[in-house]
């Protein structure tokens, strides 16, 4: 069973503080790791795809690394306007994506 | 381009009340989904769409039907509404293609009393 997890659950920081999200999976056969930020009230926006162990993306203050087992979402001197719900998605087989539970993120001014 | 928009945003609904939630993109993607979000639960899959006509079941989609009669849209109903199925609903969709990323819809929010 594909399966995602995503930690911490929630992460206060003070704004400038750099920190780092995890998402760990298990799939049987990659088709892409994506994350996604949510913003309260809202539906999920797209913000990278990595396909293979190894590749690197980034926006802005965002930073996403993939291994063979996990992905780092890493925030550099995070702003309050970085504040949100982070969602991390693994691509299956059959066309779908397994979510994890997403990791809370508020940065304090 | 609107993207991906349902309707409607908000609902409120009583104990075994039937309605239709509405998603149509302006993307001509070929991939349609339709999620529950609860809290604590994640994003989980009601039921999905590769194409127009088809339709095949996720992980959660019992007490739920869809239907794709024309590529633009996807429709969510639920024949006996049960206060289990309050929950932010959200319609997504992609381009075929193995990797390609889901665009996802602002979400409707609906309550069973």
């Amino acid at each position: 069973e594909d399966q995602v997890t995503q930690s911490p659950e929630a992460l206060r920081l003070q704004e400038g503080e750099s920190s780092s999200l995890n998402c760990s999976y298990t799939v049987s056969g990659l088709r892409g790791l994506f994350w996604y930020r949510q913003d309260p009230g809202k539906g999920p926006e797209f913000l990278f795809t990595l396909y293979s162990a190894g590749e690197e993306k980034e926006k802005e203050r965002l930073k996403a690394t993939l291994t063979k087992k996990e992905s780092f979402l890493h925030i550099t001197a995070p702003k309050p306007e970085d504040s949100a719900t982070y969602l991390c998605a693994v691509g299956t087989g059959n066309n779908r994506l397994a979510f994890g539970k997403g990791n809370q993120v508020v940065v304090i001014p | 381009n609107a993207g991906v928009t349902q309707t409607p945003k908000f609902r409120v609904l009583k104990t075994g009340q039937s309605m239709t939630l509405l998603c149509a993109q302006d993307m001509n993607h070929e991939y349609m989904y339709w999620y529950r979000q609860d809290p604590g639960m994640g994003l989980r899959l009601i039921h999905y769409s590769v194409g127009e006509g088809t339709t095949a079941k996720g992980e959660v989609p019992d007490g739920y039907n869809v239907s794709r009669l024309k590529k633009q849209n996807f429709l969510l109903g639920l024949e006996s509404a049960a206060p289990s199925q309050t929950s932010v609903y959200f319609c997504a969709s992609r381009r075929r293609g193995t990797d390609n990323e889901q665009f996802f819809g602002p979400g409707t929010r609906l309550t069973v009393l």
